[in-house]
């Protein structure tokens, strides 16, 4: 089934690298996105990875995907105020059209 | 280009009563998909319309219904509301995938709806 998982709660220093971490079940995964979610707001993608691939590079955000141990993670470098959120990953899958499947976010917490 | 808005923004209903939520998708976006987000939680999907018709449908109860409009804005109708219903509830538009590609999907704001 479709079950996927990340930490409840991260907090760096202004300056600092944040990594996010997330781990998901369904082997079938097509792509593996990230989406931030500001305070009382929808969500924002960030960036997205195709399943075959192992890093994507864009600008300040690195996502490494390590599908035998089914798990991704985002680096933010350079991480500031204005990124505090909640960050959730999903997925699609073969069979599942764009349905999204989420894990249930991580906040991020930045501190000067 | 607006983007995917969504009305309205904010919605108190009492136990039992029905609602319609409304999302009017991307310019040039065909595929409107809705998301319920409980407090604290990831976006669950509750179904997803393209051409007028359900394409497919999360892991909800029939009480939970939907349409597409010809313009391809959308209706979420929740009938019988339970408590447990409130959520902030997220539409998605993005463009028919093809085979294998990728899709961008574009989020409203969400409208939060509170059941009392």
């Amino acid at each position: 089934g479709e079950d996927v998982e990340q930490s409840l709660f991260l907090s760096v220093r202004e300056g600092d690298s944040s990594v996010i971490n997330c781990t998901y079940t369904d082997s079938s995964s097509t792509y593996l996105y990230w989406y931030k979610q500001e305070p009382g707001a929808g969500l924002q993608l960030l960036t997205y990875i195709f399943s075959n691939m192992d890093m994507k590079q864009d600008q300040r955000l690195t996502v490494l995907l390590n599908k035998k141990d089914k798990h991704l993670s985002l680096r933010i470098a350079d991480t500031q105020t204005g990124d505090s959120a909640i960050y959730f990953c999903a997925e699609t899958f073969t069979g599942g059209g764009n349905k999204l499947t989420f894990g249930t976010g991580t906040q991020l917490k930045v501190e000067l | 280009d607006a983007g995917v808005t969504q009305s309205p923004t904010h919605l108190i209903k009492t136990r039992g009563q029905q609602v319609t939520l409304r999302c009017s998708p991307k310019s040039g976006h065909d595929t409107v998909s809705w998301y319920q987000q409980a407090l604290g939680q990831g976006p669950q999907f509750i179904f997803q319309y393209y051409e007028e018709e359900e394409r497919q449908r999360g892991n909800f109860p029939d009480r939970f219904s939907g349409h597409q409009f010809p313009n391809y804005s959308s209706e979420l109708n929740v009938n019988a509301l339970w408590l447990g219903d409130s959520a902030l509830y997220l539409c998605a538009s993005s463009l028919e995938p093809g085979q294998g590609s990728n899709t961008e999907a574009f989020f409203g704001q969400g409208t939060r709806l509170t059941v009392v």
